[in-house]
């Protein structure tokens, strides 16, 4: 079956510490996101890319870092920069262009302790 | 940063009643207009992908429109049922890249 994986579901970092998330798409798209939803808010959106070995910085990259070594795979590094880690984060994937609906993972809950 | 509203932040409706809600996004270089429903426990649904001003899609009971002049969508839900209760967003790629924009959703909740 195709679709988009993310790994851990749940994670906890301890303070200053980096953690990577992990995001995998069998879907052959060439764009892949990743999301940070906070209690109330929507999805803001951290990084995007939209071919391998390029990426773009979205409305909140700051503390994050990210690569695009493998069309199939987008992992998110959350740095001991990010201020308030704590959130659930989603990635997502589309063929391109806009004109195309997004498929998510199910995203994971990180929990700085 | 680019702008996507969507009103209101929440509903609760009882089963049976239709309703509304609205997304409004930039009318200049207006490329797409997607919906989402995301319901507790899953993941981002997509509903619909707009494109062309004045357009109507439907899904059973679902519908929106879209006005790209004044920069704005319409959600309809004929015939609310429980489960229809879910956070519904809109995004808005930004035109010629693949950046996509959320919206803030709005989160509905349907009564027995």
């Amino acid at each position: 079956d195709g679709g988009i994986t993310q790994s851990p579901k749940y994670l906890f970092r301890k303070e200053g510490q980096n953690v990577t998330l992990s995001c995998e798409q069998n879907l052959n798209h060439d764009a892949m996101y990743w999301y940070r939803q906070d209690p109330g808010q929507g999805l803001r959106l951290i990084y995007y890319s939209q071919i391998v070995n390029d990426f773009q910085k979205g409305d909140i990259a700051e503390g994050y870092s990210v690569s695009r070594e493998k069309k199939e795979s987008f992992p998110l590094t959350v740095t001991s920069a990010q201020k308030n880690p704590t959130a659930f984060y989603l990635c997502a994937s589309s063929i391109g262009q806009g004109e195309t609906e997004a498929f998510f993972g199910q995203g994971t809950r990180l929990t700085v302790v | 940063i680019l702008n996507v509203e969507q009103s209101p932040q929440s509903l609760h409706v009882q089963e049976g009643d239709s309703t509304n809600f609205t997304c409004s996004f930039p009318s200049s270089n207006f490329y797409a207009l997607h919906w989402y429903r995301w319901e507790t426990a899953k993941s981002p649904e997509a509903l619909f992908v707009m494109t062309l001003n004045g357009d109507e899609k439907k899904k059973g009971r679902i519908s929106a429109t879209l006005n790209t002049k004044e920069g704005y969508s319409y959600l309809y839900i004929k015939g609310s049922q429980p489960e229809d209760s879910a956070t519904y967003l809109c995004a808005f790629p930004l035109y010629n890249t693949d950046k996509l924009i959320f919206g803030t959703g709005t989160r509905l909740q349907v009564f027995p």
